[in-house]
């Protein structure tokens, strides 16, 4: 099942523009985690905030979480066409499958 | 040993067939995943295995569905009497158990399946 949402669904912007895609859940989680998808290819992974985090930094890649909220947030900066893909927010479980459950995504495209 | 290697990339099958699918892991990771994505969705979670222990299976993981990993190495996951609404892709991810909470997964390139 679709541990929630992700907002937007769908974000267009300008090469150089800031993206920015919230994500909530459900449940009390280990660790969550953002990964990317090109179309039709597998999933990468982006970045990884743990529960008692509060923000996290990569590159160009900002990462914020609040767990009183059960929503995260990813910022990408000075975004270029290469980062139009398919974003997907997973967290994971306190148990100890430690599966991921992803969010439904946001399709960004970036605009050259 | 580069990644998480998955075959074939395409499968086209007539609605009935049986079809199955290999998913080879990083040679240490001990923790491989199965997941299913439709399109515009989230990847969702079907099995997972330790070694060659299956410990989870979700309910989307109808009698028809069955995954091994024989010696804890490969897996596969096969379909009988496939139907058109098992068209999707089929990720495999895996990982070491105690890495888990640290590091992310690491996806394949998946295995799109049509059931015409």
């Amino acid at each position: 099942s679709q541990q929630g949402e992700e907002d937007p669904q769908a974000l267009s912007i300008q090469e150089g523009e800031n993206a920015t895609m919230n994500c909530s859940y459900k449940t009390s989680i280990n660790n969550l985690q953002w990964y990317r998808q090109n179309s039709g290819r597998g999933l990468v992974h982006l970045i990884l905030i743990r529960s008692n985090e509060r923000e996290k930094h990569s590159g160009r890649l900002r990462v914020t979480l609040d767990t009183s909220k059960k929503s995260s947030s990813l910022l990408i900066t000075a975004s270029r066409a290469a980062d139009t893909a398919s974003y997907f927010c997973a967290t994971v479980s306190m148990d100890s499958s430690y599966k991921l459950i992803f969010g439904s995504g946001t399709r960004l495209l970036v605009r050259p | 040993d580069t990644g998480v290697s998955q075959n074939p990339r395409h499968k086209i099958t007539k609605r009935g067939q049986n079809v199955t699918f290999r998913c080879d892991p990083i040679s240490e990771h001990n923790r491989l995943y199965w997941y299913r994505q439709t399109l515009g969705q989230g990847p969702e979670f079907l099995t997972y295995f330790q070694n060659e222990a299956q410990l989870e299976k979700s309910r989307l993981l109808s009698d028809r569905f069955s995954a091994e990993r024989p010696k804890g190495s490969f897996s596969t996951l096969e379909i009988q009497r496939t139907e058109q609404g098992d068209s999707a892709m089929y990720l495999c991810a895996s990982s070491l158990m105690a890495a888990a909470v640290n590091y992310g997964y690491t996806f394949g390139s998946g295995t799109r399946l049509t059931v015409v």
